[in-house]
């Protein structure tokens, strides 16, 4: 079967650094997602990789092993707006843009 | 700026109603999405869509059907509502050349 396992809760302090890791077992893969969900809002997208590495983006980053089917999303600098759940996602090839998400990690910034 | 609405975002109807949830996105993608989300759950696919007319089901089409007549308008249907369906609908869109989905507000719908 198709599944992505991400930590249920993660808590940290402000200006801290906090991973979120991502283990993915799916029939096809494309790329690696992670979107953030504020209480009551929609969910946004963060980053993507496609390839191993680390991808930057400010703050946040993403890191993609293909090999061991792990991903992790790094938040730098932590601010209490940073509070949200967080949502690793697997593109799957094999059937047009069908996305798989996981259940949703949820970050308490505490100050 | 992107922009996916929803036609509601509260909706309460009675077990056995036809429920229609209606999607519109103003950006010509090509990929519109249905999920639902439970807490504890994450989003789970209950159907796609990557062109007018086309379907295709996700991981969770039992109990729903959906529409495509037009590019801009994704509409998901609950043929008999039931207390189960009770949850939060979210509509996405994207097009091929994209990575990201872009998000409704979402519709929290209560079937009692």
């Amino acid at each position: 079967g198709q599944s992505l396992e991400q930590p249920s809760e993660v808590t940290a302090v402000e200006g801290a650094i906090v991973q979120i890791n991502c283990t993915y077992q799916t029939s096809g893969f494309y790329g690696l997602s992670w979107y953030q969900q504020h209480d009551g809002g929609a969910p946004t997208f963060l980053s993507y990789n496609a390839l191993d590495g680390l991808e930057e983006t400010g703050r946040f980053s993403s890191f993609l092993s293909r090999s061991d089917s792990y991903g992790y999303l790094l938040l730098q600098e932590l601010q209490m707006k940073d509070s949200a759940s967080y949502f690793c996602a697997v593109r799957d090839n094999t059937g047009g843009f069908k996305t798989i998400f996981g259940a949703g990690t949820r970050l308490f910034v505490k100050a | 700026d992107v922009k996916v609405t929803q036609s509601s975002r509260y909706l309460v109807k009675r077990t056995g109603e036809k429920v229609f949830l209606e999607c519109v996105q103003d950006m010509d993608h090509e990929n519109m999405f249905w999920y639902r989300q439970d807490p504890g759950l994450g989003l789970r696919l209950i159907y796609f869509s990557y062109d007018v007319k086309m379907k295709e089901k996700g991981d969770i089409p039992e109990g729903y059907s959906v529409s495509r007549e037009k590019k801009e308008r994704f509409s998901l249907i609950l043929e008999s509502a039931s207390t189960n369906q009770t949850s939060m609908y979210l509509c996405a869109s994207t097009s091929d050349s994209l990575y990201e989905q872009y998000f409704g507000p979402g519709t929290r719908l209560t079937v009692t």
